[in-house]
C-alpha cells in the first residue's frame, strides 16, 4: 500500500519565520509529487515535482523532489499571517491517475 | 473558467434518508475524483472516473455509497441510507488525463448526518 508521511504534523511560527516542511513516500512506479495550501476550504494547488534536484519557485515558496531519499520540502520564507493553513503532499503513480494524500501539515504564522 | 462546481455547500440531514452530492469537472478534463475529508482519516479517495467510466471505486467505504457520471460534465455521489459516521467534507476534483496529475478541487460540501 501506498505511504505518504508529512512531517511535522503541526507547527507555530512567527511572521518573518522560515518554514521547511517535509515530504516522504513509498510508492510504486512513482510519477510525480504535488504540493497543496488548503486553507478553511479547498485545496488549492501549488507545485507539481517530477524530477530530482529542480526546484520549483513561487513567490516566497519553494519546493525540491530527492527520488533518491525519496522525499521533498516545501521552504516558505519570510511567513505571513495569510501562509496559516494546512499544506497537503500527494504522490501520483505512472499506472494510474490516482493521488495518495499524506495527513498535512498545519502551519500556523503568528502576527 | 469556474473551476470544479459542487452543490450543495452544506447539508445537514437525519439518520437514514438519501443524500445526493453532485459535481460539474472543469470543461474539457476528462478524470473525476470524488474524495472525503475528516479530522481522523485526512483525505480519502472514494472513486473516480475516466472518460465517465468507473475506474477504481476501492475507496467507497460501503454499499450504502455509489457514484455515477452519466456524461463528461456531471457526476453525483449519492449515500442511501446515510449515517451519522458519513458526517465529512466530500471534495470533487477534476483533472486532464494524460497530460498532467495536477487535480483541481472544487469547493466541497460539508456533510452534518444527525
Amino acid at each position: 500500500e501506498d505511504k505518504v508521511v508529512q512531517s511535522p504534523l503541526s507547527l507555530v511560527v512567527h511572521e518573518g519565520d522560515t518554514v521547511t516542511l517535509n515530504c516522504s513516500y513509498e510508492v510504486t512506479n512513482f510519477r510525480s509529487l504535488l504540493w497543496y495550501k488548503q486553507e478553511k476550504k479547498a485545496p488549492t494547488f501549488l507545485f507539481m515535482l517530477t524530477s530530482s534536484g529542480i526546484e520549483k519557485k513561487s513567490g516566497r515558496l519553494s519546493s525540491i523532489l530527492d527520488k533518491k531519499e525519496l522525499s521533498s520540502i516545501l521552504n516558505i520564507t519570510a511567513t505571513q499571517t495569510g501562509d496559516s493553513a494546512i499544506y497537503l503532499c500527494a504522490v501520483g503513480r505512472s499506472n494510474d491517475y490516482k493521488l495518495s494524500f499524506g495527513a498535512g501539515t498545519t502551519v500556523t504564522v503568528r502576527a | 473558467d469556474a473551476g470544479v462546481i459542487q452543490s450543495p455547500r452544506h447539508e445537514v440531514t437525519e439518520m437514514g434518508q438519501e443524500v445526493t452530492l453532485r459535481c460539474k469537472p472543469i470543461s474539457g478534463h476528462n478524470s473525476l475524483f470524488w474524495y472525503r475529508q475528516t479530522m481522523m482519516r485526512g483525505l480519502e479517495l472514494l472513486i473516480y472516473f475516466n472518460n465517465n467510466v468507473p475506474i477504481d471505486d476501492s475507496g467507497m467505504p460501503e454499499d450504502r455509497f455509489s457514484a455515477k457520471m452519466p456524461n463528461a460534465s456531471f457526476s453525483t455521489l449519492k449515500i442511501q441510507p446515510s449515517e451519522p459516521r458519513d458526517s465529512a467534507v466530500y471534495f470533487c476534483a477534476s483533472s486532464l488525463m494524460g497530460s498532467t496529475d495536477t487535480q483541481y478541487f472544487g469547493p466541497g460540501t460539508r456533510l452534518t448526518v444527525l
